[in-house]
C-alpha cells in the first residue's frame, strides 16, 4: 500500500500559481493518484485524478512523471478561497479498497 | 441531488453508551468507507466496504463495527465508546476508482 509524503504547509499570494508535490515511491501498477481539497469542518472534495502524464480540468492540473513515484498538483492563479488543506491519495479501489491519506498540505493564500 | 448524508451531525455521549452513526448515499455506489479525522493526524480509514455484505478493516478499526446490508447504507457502530474516540467522522462513497464523495461529517464527543 503506497504511502504518500507531502509538505506540511505552503504559503502563496493571490494570483500566483501553486504547485504541491506528493511523493509516493511505492506506488503500485494499478494505483491511481487522486487529490482532494478540504476546508475546515467539511468533508474533502475531489479535485483531480490521474494515472500517468498530465491531466487537466477546470480547476487544476496534475503532472505525473514516467516513473509515477511523485505527482504535482498545480493550481493556477490562486485566490483567498483556495486556502485549504490538500490531500494526495494513492490507491486502487479494485485492488482491495484500503486507502491511506497522507498528512495533507495546508495551503495559505494571502492577499 | 447526488449526496452522502450522515446523522447525527453532532453527538455528545458518555463512555460505554452504544451509539450508531448512519451514512446513506443516493448514487448507487458500490464502495463506501468511514474515516476519522483528528488534529495533526489527517484522515484515517476505519472500515470500508466494496459491496453489500463485504466489509474490511482500514487503518484504525479498533472499537468500531460496521455493516452493509443494503447498498445505500453503511452505519458505523461504537459498541462501547471511549473518550479516545472523540473525533470528526466522515463517510464517503464512490463507484470504483472514481472520486469519493464525502458526507458533511459527524462531530462526536465522548465524555
Amino acid at each position: 500500500l503506497a504511502k504518500t509524503t507531502q509538505p506540511i504547509s505552503m504559503d502563496s499570494y493571490e494570483g500566483q500559481e501553486v504547485n504541491i508535490t506528493c511523493s509516493h515511491n511505492n506506488i503500485a501498477t494499478n494505483d491511481y493518484i487522486t487529490w482532494y481539497q478540504q476546508f475546515p469542518s467539511q468533508g474533502p472534495r475531489f479535485i483531480i485524478q490521474g494515472y500517468k502524464t498530465k491531466v487537466t480540468n477546470e480547476v487544476a492540473s496534475l503532472f505525473i512523471p514516467a516513473d509515477r513515484k511523485s505527482s504535482t498538483l498545480s493550481l493556477p492563479r490562486v485566490s483567498l478561497s483556495d486556502t485549504a488543506v490538500y490531500y494526495c491519495l494513492v490507491g486502487a479501489y479494485n485492488q482491495g479498497g484500503k486507502l491511506i491519506f497522507g498528512q495533507g498540505t495546508e495551503l495559505s493564500v494571502k492577499p | 441531488e447526488a449526496q452522502v448524508t450522515q446523522n447525527p451531525r453532532y453527538l455528545i455521549t458518555v463512555t460505554g453508551k452504544k451509539l450508531t452513526v448512519t451514512c446513506s448515499q443516493n448514487m448507487n455506489h458500490e464502495y463506501m468507507s468511514w474515516y476519522r479525522q483528528d488534529p495533526g493526524l489527517g484522515l484515517r480509514q476505519i472500515y470500508y466496504s466494496m459491496n453489500v455484505e463485504v466489509t474490511d478493516k482500514g487503518d484504525v478499526p479498533e472499537g468500531y463495527k460496521v455493516s452493509r446490508k443494503e447498498k445505500r447504507n453503511f452505519p458505523l457502530i461504537l459498541e462501547s465508546p471511549s473518550p479516545n474516540q472523540t473525533s470528526l467522522y466522515f463517510c464517503a462513497s464512490s463507484r470504483g476508482v472514481e472520486e469519493q464523495y464525502f458526507g458533511p461529517g459527524t462531530r462526536l464527543t465522548v465524555t
